[in-house]
């Protein structure tokens, strides 16, 4: 069955960084695009970055752009999101989710990780 | 960016009731919407998308229905296991894809 673990959040202080990793199984990891999406304490969902199942197209959220870095490395079957620069709106539980759809991004996400919990705090 | 607005905010409501959410789009998104379930603590799950397909092991007391701007998502007969908060997500124009604000289902 599809999992994703995602792991590496923490408590970090103000401008400092973090790499949060997505281990997948399950599935041909390689073929589908990927995401990390977060969430703040109470709030709404936020997409913040996405992948494509080749590496080649990775859009980010303008409220990230410049400080986070997504990446993937599909002999290992993990994602990673890079967080440089972090402030205290970047407190969030963040999620990594697969794409519905094969060779796409549909950015319809049909397998979500448990979530990480990363809190900017001095 | 496209906005999406949901209403209700939150929603009370009985087990064998049947609910209605709607989702409004600010511009026209043909049927490039999915709907999400989340409870508490949990990740999001996908429940339909292209507005009106049923997710792989969802029930059949949900469906969602809408084009254009305007969406719906219906539940008959609640069961207490679908009392959560509910996202709609459009997902025509990206970067950025983007969430309603949610609305919450609990029990009345």
């Amino acid at each position: 069955q599809v999992q994703l673990v995602e792991s590496g959040g923490g408590v970090v202080q103000p401008g400092r960084s973090l790499r949060l990793s997505c281990a997948a199984s399950g599935f041909t990891f390689s073929d589908y695009g990927m995401h990390w999406v977060r969430q703040a304490p109470g709030k709404g969902l936020e997409w913040v970055a996405t992948i494509s199942y080749d590496g080649d197209y990775k859009p980010s959220a303008d409220s990230v752009k410049g400080r986070f870095t997504i990446s993937r490395d599909n002999s290992k079957n993990t994602m990673y999101l890079q967080m440089n620069s972090l402030r205290a709106e970047d407190t969030a539980v963040y999620y990594c989710a697969k794409d519905r759809v094969e060779y796409s991004s549909s950015w319809s996400r049909d397998y979500w990780g448990q979530g990480t919990l990363v809190t900017v705090s001095s | 960016d496209i906005q999406m607005t949901q209403s209700p905010s939150s929603l009370s409501a009985s087990v064998g009731d049947r609910v209605t959410i709607t989702c409004r789009a600010s511009q026209t998104i043909s049927s490039y919407l999915n709907w999400y379930q989340q409870k508490p603590g949990k990740a999001p799950k996908l429940l339909i998308y292209a507005a009106s397909n049923l997710q792989s092991g969802v029930p059949s007391r949900f469906s969602g229905s809408g084009s254009g701007t305007d969406f719906t998502l219906t539940i008959n007969s609640l069961q207490p296991e679908d009392f959560a908060t509910y996202y709609c997500q459009q997902t025509y124009d990206t970067p950025p894809d983007t969430f309603g604000q949610g609305t919450k289902l609990d029990i009345k």
